[in-house]
């Protein structure tokens, strides 16, 4: 059983578009949600992370945006680029069980 | 400075051969943390450490040990491979009072 649930789980946008990548979780317990980059062969890279008492974090290109009373959270890249290419995972903490959404893989085409 | 590093990068095993997987990390990081990465399945938790000494299940602990003699290392072992145990396997590590965890590289085990 999934605790974290990731949609979509592949997703194609053109270069300058915006990618948006959402995340549903169960347990109220999770404190800390981050997102991970993932290129092929490498491992996880923390791209963005959020607390649960703030609604929305700002990076650059990549925002978080949270709803604690929907337990959702979504991760939008503005300007897409074909450097973002990879695959994202999101991923909700409690103590030293992280749990990880299934994944999505972008494709950003030029 | 070389962060988290894994040994071996890939690895064939035949069914009921053991074998371990070694995790160091050069940034004295106390916790430490094995995942496995299937297809569809994000990443899911083996077995993790708070400090050298200490181990703790996780999600998936069935068939698999560790063992952290020393603060820098991490050791996963597999008593006796299954074909289920085909996997990428990732060790991470962090410091105390910080949620981020460092990523190494990865090693792609394959069970025949």
């Amino acid at each position: 059983q999934q605790q974290v649930k990731q949609s979509p789980q592949s997703l194609i946008v053109q270069k300058g578009g915006i990618s948006i990548i959402n995340c549903a979780y169960e347990n109220t317990a999770f404190d800390y949600f981050p997102w991970y980059q993932q290129f092929p062969g490498k491992g996880p890279a923390l791209l963005i992370a959020i607390r649960p008492d703030v609604s929305e974090k700002k990076e650059g290109r990549f925002t978080i945006s949270f709803n604690k009373s929907a337990k959702q959270f979504s991760l939008h890249i503005m300007d897409s680029q074909p450097g973002d290419s990879a695959t994202y995972f999101c991923a909700a903490r409690n103590n030293n069980d992280m749990r990880f959404g299934a994944g999505t893989r972008l494709t950003v085409k030029p | 400075n070389a962060g988290v590093t894994q040994t071996p990068k890939f690895r064939v095993l035949k069914t009921g051969q053991s074998m371990t997987l070694l995790c160091a990390q050069d940034m004295n990081h106390e916790y430490m943390y094995w995942y496995r990465q299937d297809p569809g399945m994000g990443l899911r938790l083996i077995h993790y450490s708070v400090g050298e000494g200490t181990t703790a299940k996780g999600e998936v602990p069935d068939g698999y040990n560790v063992s952290r003699l020393k603060k820098q290392n991490f050791l996963l072992g597999l008593e006796s491979a299954a074909p289920s145990q085909t996997s990428v396997y990732f060790c991470a590590s962090r410091m105390t009072g910080i949620y981020e965890q460092y990523f190494g590289p990865g090693t792609r085990l394959t069970v025949t």
